[in-house]
C-alpha cells in the first residue's frame, strides 16, 4: 500500500540553526499537510498546501516556517531559526482530494530535537 | 474554534473484552471524522473515516459511530487483543482542511 515517507527520522540541531524536514507524499495525492506534536501534547495542525501554494495555516505557522514543493515528489518544511520550543515530532500528511470521503494519510514523523 | 475531548484518557482491560472509546467535539459543522492509532514514538495510522452523512463505519473488529448533531463519536473495539495496545486519536475535519485532534485514549490490553 502506498505510504507517506519522511526523512530524517530524527534530527538534532543547535538553536538558531535552520532545519529542513523532508516528505514524499503518496504519488497521486494533491493536498499536503504538516502537523506537529510536542511531547505529551496533542497533534496540532501547521499548514496545508495545494497547487503550489499555502491554502491554510495555523497561528503556529509564523514567519520562521516555510513550505515548498521543490519537485514533483518532495514536500519540505523549513524552520529558519530554530528555538528550543520547536522541539517536537513533525508529521507530514497527504490526501487525494479534500472531499468528505478523503482520509489524510500520515508519515511516521521526524523527531526534531533543538539543543 | 474546534475543541476535541476524548474519554477515558487511559484504559486497561483484559484480553477479549469489548470496549468503547469516546470522542466529543464542540463544532458540529464537520466534513468527516478520522480515528487513528498511534504506537509509542511512531506515526499515525488511519483506522476509519466516517463521513458527516454516515452514522457508522466498520473495519474488521472496529466500528465507529458518529452523531454529528450532538458532537460525539465512539470507537468500538470487539474482542480486544494485546496487539491493540496503543493510543487512539479522533480527529474531526471542519470546513477548512485541517484535522483537529483530541488528546487520545491510551489503551493497554492485558494478555
Amino acid at each position: 500500500e502506498p505510504e507517506v515517507t519522511q526523512t530524517p527520522s530524527h534530527q538534532v540541531t543547535q538553536m538558531g540553526q535552520e532545519v529542513i524536514l523532508r516528505c514524499v507524499p503518496i504519488s497521486n495525492h494533491l493536498y499536503f499537510y504538516w502537523y506537529r506534536q510536542i511531547l505529551g501534547q496533542k497533534v496540532e495542525f501547521l499548514v496545508s498546501f495545494y497547487n503550489n501554494e499555502i491554502s491554510e495555516k495555523s497561528e503556529i505557522f509564523d514567519d520562521q516556517f516555510s513550505v515548498e514543493r521543490p519537485d514533483g515528489s518532495n514536500f519540505t518544511l523549513k524552520i529558519r531559526s530554530t528555538k528550543l520550543e520547536d522541539s517536537a515530532m513533525y508529521f507530514c500528511a497527504s490526501s487525494l482530494r479534500t472531499g468528505e470521503d478523503q482520509p489524510q494519510h500520515f508519515g511516521d514523523g521526524t523527531r526534531l530535537s533543538i539543543l | 474554534k474546534q475543541e476535541v475531548t476524548q474519554i477515558p484518557a487511559a484504559l486497561s482491560v483484559p484480553e477479549g473484552e469489548n470496549l468503547v472509546l469516546n470522542c466529543s467535539f464542540t463544532d458540529s459543522a464537520i466534513y468527516n471524522l478520522q480515528w487513528f492509532r498511534q504506537d509509542p514514538g511512531k506515526g499515525l495510522t488511519s483506522l476509519l473515516l466516517i463521513q458527516s452523512s454516515q452514522r457508522e463505519q466498520t473495519s474488521g473488529r472496529l466500528n465507529a459511530s458518529l452523531d454529528k448533531s450532538s458532537g460525539r463519536s465512539t470507537l468500538y473495539i470487539a474482542a480486544s487483543q494485546p496487539g491493540d495496545s496503543a493510543t487512539y486519536l479522533c480527529a474531526p475535519k471542519g470546513g477548512r482542511r485541517a484535522l483537529t485532534f483530541g488528546s487520545g485514549t491510551r489503551l493497554q490490553v492485558q494478555p
